[in-house]
């Protein structure tokens, strides 16, 4: 079965402090994504990447940062967390390749609160 | 620039009744459409993807149709259930847009017993 794994469901953290989010997933997917979800705003997304230690930025990239050193893992990276990154935090994956592609599966998310 | 719209934001129906779901996108170049289900605190759960090429795809009592052209799909869900009560988003892949969804703000579904 599919399976994309978020290290932590739920997290509290102060402010300034460097928050690490780990996503892993078991496809050997090329594509990993990083979304935030917050009420109103829908899901935005973060930063993606298409392989091995490529990324690309999305749309919302400031105040975050990505690791992909192996390709069943991406790390979103918060260098100095603040209150206004509380938030769901989704990983996701995705194939390339034959027929179907670009289908998304998604992790349970990381709620993040930043006090 | 793309944009996705589901309406309605809000759907209350009695248990067994059938629904309908609808997205509608604004640029008709599109890799496929996918629809997911979101329970309340949890990630997205995928239901049906839908390639460009296709009209429509089925899944027990569900099933999306795609038209391209009008930029529409509808979800129709069969003989509704409790169980069924969730958020549902619909997401397009602009084609060659390196498989970046683009997600709709989704519909919140209860069905009451």
């Amino acid at each position: 079965d599919v399976k994309v794994t978020q290290s932590s469901r739920y997290l509290v953290k102060r402010t300034g402090e460097k928050v690490f989010l780990e996503c892993v997933q078991d496809m050997d997917h090329e594509n990993m994504f990083w979304y935030r979800q917050d009420p109103g705003l829908g899901l935005r997304l973060i930063y993606f990447s298409y392989d091995v230690k490529m990324k690309e930025k999305g749309d919302i990239p400031e105040g975050y940062s990505v690791s992909r050193e192996k390709k069943e893992r991406f790390s979103l990276i918060l260098e100095s967390a603040s209150t206004n990154q509380t938030s769901m935090y989704l990983c996701a994956s995705s194939r390339v390749g034959t027929s179907p592609t670009g289908e998304l599966f998604f992790g349970e998310g990381s709620r993040l609160t930043v006090l | 620039k793309q944009e996705v719209t589901q309406i309605p934001a809000a759907l209350s129906v009695p248990e067994g009744e059938n629904l309908v779901l609808n997205c509608s996108f604004t640029d008709s170049a599109i890799y496929n459409l996918q629809w997911f289900r979101q329970d309340p605190g949890k990630g997205l759960t995928s239901l049906l993807l839908i390639q460009s090429s296709q009209r429509e795809q089925t899944s027990g009592r569900l099933n999306a149709s795609l038209d391209k052209s009008s930029g529409r799909s509808t979800l129709y869900i069969a003989a509704s259930q409790p169980g069924d009560s969730a958020t549902y988003l619909c997401a397009v892949i602009r084609s060659g847009g390196y498989n970046k969804l683009i997600f709709g703000a989704g519909t919140r579904l209860a069905v009451h017993p």
